[in-house]
């Protein structure tokens, strides 16, 4: 069984600053991993993923996350944040088959807050 | 632009009526899931279906819950009784090469 830990439930960041969102993620074989956001009363959106390949990973809207295995780590960066950013955010892993698109398991989710 | 519908959006009912929630996949998406959000839970996987089979069900209340798909264009979960405490939102999403794409979701309210 897989598990997803996001310690900050919620982050204050003001606008143009840069911002971390922090995964962890426990399993005891190799995963894929995922972030996606969620804005106010949609459905959740990928904003990038990692598969395999380079641990830096670029996603949509200037987000990139690092994956390290060592620390079982995904954490979530951009360098500079906008008041649209203001949304959810969810880590999240699936194991990996020949199928493709197991399930995910998802983290609690950080609340990201712009301060104009 | 392809996207997964859902039906309804909101839902409000009573306790001990049946609800049931509809999702159309994207149009050759093998594979199709059914999440709850609560507040208290978070997102939880209810079932999945690949190729139109079930694979896992055992996020469901089996006495309850039941999720179907008819055929590869409809996806269906039906709550019968509903009870105060099934009041969420639910996905769905469908996938395609280690990708899902998620549905606006039904608000279910039940009473």
């Amino acid at each position: 069984a897989q598990s997803v830990t996001q310690l900050d439930s919620q982050v204050p960041v003001f606008e143009e600053a840069p911002v971390e969102l922090r995964c962890n993620y426990s399993s005891s074989v190799s995963v894929y991993l995922f972030w996606y956001v969620q804005y106010p009363n949609q459905g959740l959106q990928l904003l990038l993923k990692y598969l395999s390949g380079s641990t830096l990973v670029k996603g949509i809207n200037g987000f990139e996350a690092e994956f390290n295995k060592s620390q079982t780590s995904f954490h979530l960066r951009k360098p500079s944040v906008h008041i649209s950013d203001t949304a959810e955010y969810f880590c999240a892993v699936s194991t990996i088959s020949n199928f493709g698109n197991e399930k995910l398991t998802f983290g609690t989710g950080t609340r990201l807050t712009i301060i104009p | 632009d392809a996207r997964v519908t859902q039906t309804p959006r909101h839902k409000v009912t009573e306790m001990g009526q049946e609800v049931t929630m509809r999702c159309q996949p994207i149009l050759g998406h093998n594979t199709v899931f059914w999440y709850r959000q609560t507040m208290m839970q978070g997102l939880e996987l209810l079932a999945y279906f690949r190729n139109r089979a079930p694979l896992d069900d055992s996020g469901m209340p089996k006495d309850r819950f039941s999720a179907e798909m008819p055929d590869a264009t409809l996806a269906t979960l039906k709550i019968q009784p509903s009870e105060p405490r099934d009041s969420a939102v639910y996905f769905c999403a469908s996938g395609f090469r280690n990708e899902q794409f998620f549905g606006p979701g039904t608000r279910l309210t039940v009473l």
